[in-house]
C-alpha cells in the first residue's frame, strides 16, 4: 500500500537551516516531490528527485533520498520568513501510460521566527 | 497564460443541495485531477482524467461525479451535498510526460456544507 508520513510542525530561526523529513512505503516510486503551500493558495512544486538519485541541489534547496530506509528530506539553507508555509512530500509510481498519480503526505508546517 | 483556474473560491451549501466546481486550464494538458484537502491532512485524489472523454476514479470518489468533454475543462459535480464533503478542493493538470512532470494546481475552492 501507499502511505507517506511527515512530522506536523517545525520551527526554525531566520537564517538557520530547516530540514523537513518524509518517509514513504511504496518501493516502486519513481519520482518523489516536494510541494509548498502558502496560506489560502494551491500547491507549488519546489523540486523533485528521481528514485535512482541520492541527492539533488537547487539553490537553497537540497533533497536527500535514502531508498533503503525509504526516507526523503528537504533541507532549506538560510531559511527566510517567506519560507513559512506547509511543505508536502509526494510520491509517484512510474507512469505506465496512465495518469501519473501522486500520494501526498500530511504536510509539515514550517514556522520561521525572527 | 492563466494556468489552472477554479471557480467559485468559496461556497456554502445546505445538506442535499448540488453544485458544480469548475476547473479550466489553458496549458493544453491532457491529464487533469481533482483532490480534496481536509484540515491537517494531505491531498486525497477524487477523480482524474487522461484526456477528453476519459475519466477514472481516484482514492475517494464516492459522492462525486466528473466529466471531460474538452481538454480545457474538468468540472466536479456534487449531487447531494453532505457535511463530510466540507473541504478544500484543488484541481490540477499535467502534461503527462512521466518524467518528473509538474502538476500545476489551481488556487482551490473552499466548500462548507451545513
Amino acid at each position: 500500500g501507499e502511505d507517506v508520513e511527515q512530522s506536523l510542525f517545525l520551527s526554525v530561526r531566520e537564517g538557520d537551516s530547516s530540514v523537513i523529513n518524509c518517509t514513504y512505503t511504496d518501493s516502486s516510486s519513481t519520482y518523489l516531490y516536494w510541494y509548498k503551500q502558502e496560506p489560502g493558495a494551491g500547491l507549488q512544486l519546489l523540486t523533485y528527485i528521481f528514485s535512482n538519485m541520492d541527492m539533488k541541489q537547487d539553490q537553497r534547496l537540497t533533497v536527500l533520498l535514502n531508498k533503503k530506509d525509504k526516507h526523503l528530506s528537504l533541507r532549506i539553507a538560510d531559511t527566510q520568513t517567506g519560507d513559512s508555509a506547509i511543505y508536502f512530500c509526494a510520491e509517484s509510481i512510474s507512469n505506465t501510460g496512465t495518469a501519473s498519480k501522486l500520494t501526498f503526505g500530511t504536510g509539515t508546517r514550517l514556522q520561521v521566527t525572527l | 497564460n492563466a494556468g489552472v483556474t477554479q471557480t467559485p473560491k468559496f461556497r456554502i451549501l445546505k445538506i442535499g443541495q448540488s453544485m458544480t466546481l469548475q476547473c479550466t486550464q489553458d496549458m493544453n494538458h491532457n491529464y487533469m485531477y481533482w483532490y480534496r484537502q481536509d484540515p491537517g491532512m494531505g491531498l486525497k485524489l477524487i477523480y482524474y482524467s487522461v484526456g477528453a472523454g476519459i475519466t477514472d476514479k481516484g482514492e475517494v470518489p464516492n459522492g462525486y461525479n466528473v466529466s471531460r468533454s474538452t481538454t480545457e475543462d474538468f468540472p466536479l459535480r456534487l449531487e447531494l451535498a453532505a457535511p463530510s464533503q466540507t473541504s478544500v478542493y484543488f484541481c490540477a493538470s499535467t502534461d503527462g510526460s512521466g518524467r518528473g512532470e509538474t502538476q500545476y494546481f489551481g488556487p482551490g475552492t473552499r466548500l462548507l456544507v451545513l
